[in-house]
Parts: structure tokens; C-alpha cells; sequence
């Protein structure tokens, strides 16, 4: 059974740093793109990262681009988000997702979720 | 960026009623487009992708039809446990965005 379980999430300061973690099991980590997606409360799904199997390649969206860092350990079979210079509107549930295939980039699995708010 | 706009904002229906929900896109995504359940509480779930395609275990209820720039999903013989947010996804092209969301009520 393919599980993800996010980690790291909390109260932060305006302008201070955060780090996120995922810990997979279920499947062969090392041959899935990962990707982290975030849901500010009541609103929509907004895709924040993305990171390739090795983790060579990496793509972000403009709102994150310069301050938030996709990373993953295969060997672990984890994956992480460290998020720099949070802004208010960084606050959200984010949600750790397994891409289906480097073709078809849809998420196939999701993780429960972790609560991040950026508040003084 | 794609634009993906979804309609309706919410929707009430009955039990055993068909309801459909439409995704449009600000271009062409080449059938690119996934769309995912969320309950209450709970993360997002897989139902459809390219478009047409069942995901696993995903009762046949559940359809996906659509063209270039339209999508539509499709619920036949609504069931209470289909109350939930619908949330359709285009994958064609970076940044992969997601419409707002259509919020399912039972009538």
C-alpha cells in the first residue's frame, strides 16, 4: 500500500525558514517524480514543486521560485520542501504527492497533509 | 500560465441524480487533465486522468469526457458519500495549475 506521511509543519515567524518532510513507503520511491501541492485554508489546490527520480531536475511555479528547495533522499525514501522567506500567504496545508509517471504528471497518491502557518 | 475555470462554484443534488461538473482551459491541453475527489478533512483523490481514464479502484460511476480546451466530469446515480469538493488539474504544461474547485452538496 502506497502511504505518504508529511512531517515538519508548525508556527512560524514572517520572513523565517521551515523544513518539510515526507517519508514513503509502499513503492519503489526512487522511480517516481514527487511533488509537493499546498491548499491555503478554505481555497484551492496550488502545485508548489516538483523534483525528477534523481533529483537533478526541479521545477517551481513564480510564487516559490528563489525561496522554496525540492529535495529527496532515495535511500530513505524521503522527501523534503525547505521553505525560506515564508510569507503570510505561504500559510496552508501542504501536502506531499506522488507524480504517476514522467509522461503524465497527474498526482496518483497523496499524503494526509501537514499544517504550515505563517503568522507574527 | 494555463488558466483552468470551473463550473460550477457549488452544486446541490439529489440521490440517484446525474450531475456534471465542466473544466475549461485558456489553451489546448491536449487531453492533459485530471480530476480528484476531496472529502471533508481529507487530502485529494485520483479519479480520473487523461482525461477519460479510471483511476484504480474508483467506482464507474465516475466519468471523464473532453476535448482541447473542455472537460466535464460526470457522476451518475449520485451516492452520499459522493458530497465533496471536485477539483480538476491540467498536467500538459508547467506551472500545472488546478481550478477552484466545484463543492457537491446533497439536495
Amino acid at each position: 500500500e502506497v502511504q505518504l506521511v508529511e512531517s515538519g509543519g508548525g508556527l512560524v515567524q514572517p520572513g523565517r525558514s521551515l523544513k518539510l518532510s515526507c517519508a514513503a513507503s509502499g513503492f519503489t520511491f526512487s522511480n517516481y517524480y514527487m511533488a509537493w501541492v499546498r491548499q491555503a485554508p478554505k481555497k484551492g489546490l496550488e502545485w508548489v514543486a516538483t523534483i525528477s527520480t534523481s533529483g537533478s531536475r526541479t521545477y517551481y511555479p513564480d510564487s516559490v521560485k528563489g525561496r522554496f528547495t525540492i529535495s529527496r533522499d532515495n535511500a530513505k525514501s524521503s522527501l523534503y520542501l525547505q521553505m525560506n522567506s515564508l510569507k503570510s500567504e505561504d500559510t496552508a496545508t501542504y501536502y506531499c504527492a506522488r507524480h504517476r509517471t514522467i509522461a503524465a504528471r497527474y498526482f496518483d497518491y497523496w499524503g494526509q497533509g501537514v499544517m504550515v502557518t505563517v503568522s507574527s | 500560465d494555463i488558466q483552468m475555470t470551473q463550473s460550477p462554484a457549488s452544486l446541490s443534488a439529489s440521490l440517484g441524480e446525474t450531475v456534471t461538473i465542466e473544466c475549461r482551459a485558456s489553451e489546448d491541453i491536449y487531453n492533459g487533465l485530471a480530476w480528484y475527489q476531496q472529502k471533508p478533512g481529507k487530502s485529494p483523490q485520483l479519479l480520473i486522468y487523461n482525461a477519460n481514464s479510471l483511476h484504480t479502484g474508483v467506482p464507474s460511476r465516475f466519468s471523464g469526457s473532453g476535448s482541447g480546451t473542455q472537460y466535464s466530469l460526470k457522476i451518475n446515480s449520485l451516492q452520499s458519500e459522493d458530497v465533496a469538493s471536485y477539483f480538476c488539474q491540467q498536467y500538459y504544461d508547467y506551472p500545472y495549475t488546478f481550478g477552484a474547485g466545484t463543492k457537491l452538496e446533497l439536495k
